[in-house]
């Protein structure tokens, strides 16, 4: 059976500070990566999708980028936080083709 | 383009009443529709996804019927429980993408 997982769980930054989330899914090889983002009280927002290893495409940056380091990884970041990228971070696979998305158990991010 | 419109962004209703949430889509492609739910403080889980026969998928009690004449994958239930209230998104996927509506906030009082 397929996992995903993120971490870490929750963070807690000051603005300006760097920021490194995480992805990691096992049992599935050569998944469809995807990035979310949520406000508190909003609504999905997609921000970067990657097909393979090393390719990243960008739906929505929000001075956000993303990385595939690994067939099972992916990575969001930013060298300097801002107060308006709180919320919740999400990480999904899709199995490929015309399929459902499973979504991972997310990262709340709290920026002061 | 691919696109998915939920109008409603808040729905309140009393339990037992029914529930219908309201989803149209555009897409050049003959898409998968799916239905999600978000419980507060949760990641979305999926909670229906159409077939591409005329079979009306059903789950705890929800169901979808895809009318491609009407580009409409509406969510239905019959009689609405209090554990129901949560966030509601309908998504397509044509291909290696997926598109999300805005959501539907779905209250159910006593």
């Amino acid at each position: 059976a397929q996992t995903i997982h993120q971490w870490p769980v929750a963070e807690i930054k000051a603005v300006g500070s760097p920021l490194s989330l995480g992805c990691t899914i096992k049992g599935k090889s050569s998944p469809n990566l995807y990035w979310y983002w949520q406000a508190t009280g909003g609504t999905l927002q997609q921000l970067f999708y990657s097909i393979t290893v090393g390719q990243v495409e960008s739906v929505v940056q929000l001075n956000l980028s993303a990385s595939r380091p690994k067939d099972d990884q992916f990575i969001l970041s930013t060298e300097k936080l801002l107060l308006s990228h709180s919320g919740f971070y999400l990480c999904a696979w899709m199995g490929g083709g015309y399929a459902e998305q499973f979504f991972g158990p997310g990262t709340r991010l709290t920026v002061l | 383009g691919d696109s998915v419109t939920q109008t409603e962004g808040l729905v309140t209703l009393t339990e037992g009443l029914p529930v219908m949430l309201n989803c149209t889509y555009q897409s050049t492609y003959s898409p998968f529709l799916f239905w999600y739910v978000q419980h507060l403080n949760e990641a979305p889980k999926l909670l229906l996804k159409s077939f591409t026969d005329n079979k009306r998928p059903e789950h705890q009690g929800f169901h979808a019927t895809l009318h491609k004449s009407s580009s409409s994958f509406h969510l239905q239930k019959s009689s609405a429980q209090l554990s129901d209230s949560a966030l509601y998104y309908c998504a397509l996927s044509p291909n290696n993408r997926i598109f999300f509506g805005d959501g539907t906030q779905l209250v159910v009082k006593p």
